[in-house]
């Protein structure tokens, strides 16, 4: 399967722990997106990377949140000192480069902050 | 600000008959528009897009059309079968302005009866 891949599914910490997800976009796609999901919303963006470079952040991102795409492929999404607001669906999407982009999600990976 | 809106949260459709799902949008810069689909669990699913030059994509049993002067869009499924039940979101973004990220709206759970 050549889809988008994100690690761990689930993860459950206490308040006050860091956290960091992993995703691996389709090999050929150059954007990656970090995208938060809660109940009975849709996703919420968080930020995308063209190759490696981060070109936009949304202004929600607390200075807690990190994401980084150190050689243009896999991302990673650190949280530091996790609050319970925290707790939610991180989903990651990846898209090739074309205008337009269509995005093609990972699974998620379910956050609970106890 | 909620700038995609998805004004009904449920829908149910019998079997064999079309479902309509509808979105619309404030922005006025928005120009590529997404439809997804989402199981529980799982992460969206690409359906179909429309960039803002169409009024009309189609695709197998899925169609969506873009009023861009009423800022609406649509999403029919003819015949609806019960596997199209799900949630299902339109997504927006701004391409000429640069970017690539998507705006979603909240979601419309569709329950296709058999």
């Amino acid at each position: 399967d050549t889809g988008v891949s994100q690690d761990p599914r689930h993860k459950i910490t206490k308040r006050g722990q860091n956290v960091t997800f992993r995703c691996d976009p389709i090999s050929e796609h150059n954007r990656l997106y970090w995208y938060r999901q809660t109940l009975g919303q849709g996703p919420e963006f968080l930020t995308y990377f063209q190759n490696e470079a981060q070109l936009e952040k949304s202004r929600l991102l607390s200075d807690r949140f990190s994401a980084e795409r150190p050689k243009g492929s896999f991302s990673t999404l650190e949280i530091q000192r996790t609050e319970q607001g925290d707790s939610a669906m991180y989903l990651c999407a990846s898209s090739p480069p074309a205008q337009g982009g269509e995005q093609y999600f990972g699974p998620g990976t379910r956050l609970t902050v106890t | 600000d909620q700038q995609v809106k998805q004004n009904s949260p449920s829908l149910s459709v019998q079997e064999g008959r079309i479902s309509i799902l509808n979105c619309d949008y404030t922005n006025s810069m928005f120009d590529y528009f997404l439809w997804y689909k989402k199981y529980p669990a799982e992460g969206p699913t690409f359906l179909i897009s429309i960039s803002s030059i169409k009024d009309k994509n189609e695709d197998g049993r899925f169609t969506v059309f873009l009023n861009k002067s009423a800022k609406h869009l649509s999403l029919h499924i003819v015949p609806s079968q019960p596997g199209d039940s799900a949630v299902y979101f339109c997504a927006a973004s701004a391409t000429t302005s640069g970017t690539y990220k998507y705006i979603f709206g909240t979601g419309t759970r569709l329950k296709v009866l058999a």
